[in-house]
């Protein structure tokens, strides 16, 4: 299965940036990687995803190390809002059996006021 | 508003009572696929559907059923429920199974099975 490593728990202020790690050393060439969130009684919530390249969208930047075994979510101001449960995961044709998301344990991101 | 969507959200049934739990998208999605969620075991795939008429096993299948026979439903079937089945359940689509395509989640349903 494909395996990545993050934080169990980060703290963040209101307002300020927040940079969520993820390793995963197992990547391979042809594998995206996709950030999910997950809010409290809800479900998971699509973030951001990328190959190779940054990329920014409306919720989030996504920030792609060079040898691709480690990205980093940006949150570029946390609102309270924010304060969830954050999965990192990469998927590709060999780990990608069934279309399936493989969840690890996460991040638990707390928003202080 | 584009969505996908669960019922019923909360259920409490008893061992062996078959149930239905009914999951709906409005996006044209080819893929759509069903996870339970266990506290400690996080997010696990039951089943699959490629497309119409097109399902498959995830990691947990044992004591569900599934059918697509129309783009849009992708019911979970628990012909004989048992207290191990009590999780919360979350139904996902997207437009095709790839890599690279987001899944968009239903708000989940709570199931207790007594």
């Amino acid at each position: 299965d494909a395996k990545t490593t993050q934080p169990n728990s980060m703290e963040s202020n209101e307002e300020e940036p927040v940079h969520l790690p993820c390793n995963h050393s197992t990547i391979s060439g042809t594998d995206y990687i996709h950030w999910y969130r997950q809010l409290p009684s809800q479900g998971p919530e699509y973030v951001i995803h990328g190959l190779t390249s940054n990329v920014n969208n409306r919720m989030a930047s996504l920030a792609i190390a060079e040898d691709r075994k480690s990205s980093t979510l940006i949150l570029h101001r946390a609102t309270l809002r924010d304060a969830a449960v954050y999965y990192c995961i990469h998927r590709g044709v060999v780990s990608n059996q069934g279309g399936k998301l493989i969840f690890g344990q996460g991040t638990e991101l707390s928003v202080k006021p | 508003e584009a969505q996908v969507t669960q019922n019923p959200r909360y259920l409490i049934t008893v061992t062996g009572k078959k149930l239905t739990v009914t999951c709906s998208q409005n996006m044209n999605h080819e893929y759509m696929s069903w996870y339970r969620q266990d506290p400690g075991l996080g997010l696990r795939q039951i089943y699959y559907s490629m497309n119409v008429e097109v399902t498959d096993k995830g990691d947990v299948p044992e004591g569900y059923k599934v059918s697509r026979k129309e783009k849009r439903n992708f019911p979970l079937i628990l012909e004989s429920p048992s207290p191990n089945q009590t999780s919360l359940y979350f139904c996902a689509s997207s437009l095709y199974g790839s890599s690279y395509n987001e899944q968009f989640f239903g708000p989940g349903t709570r199931l207790t099975v007594l």
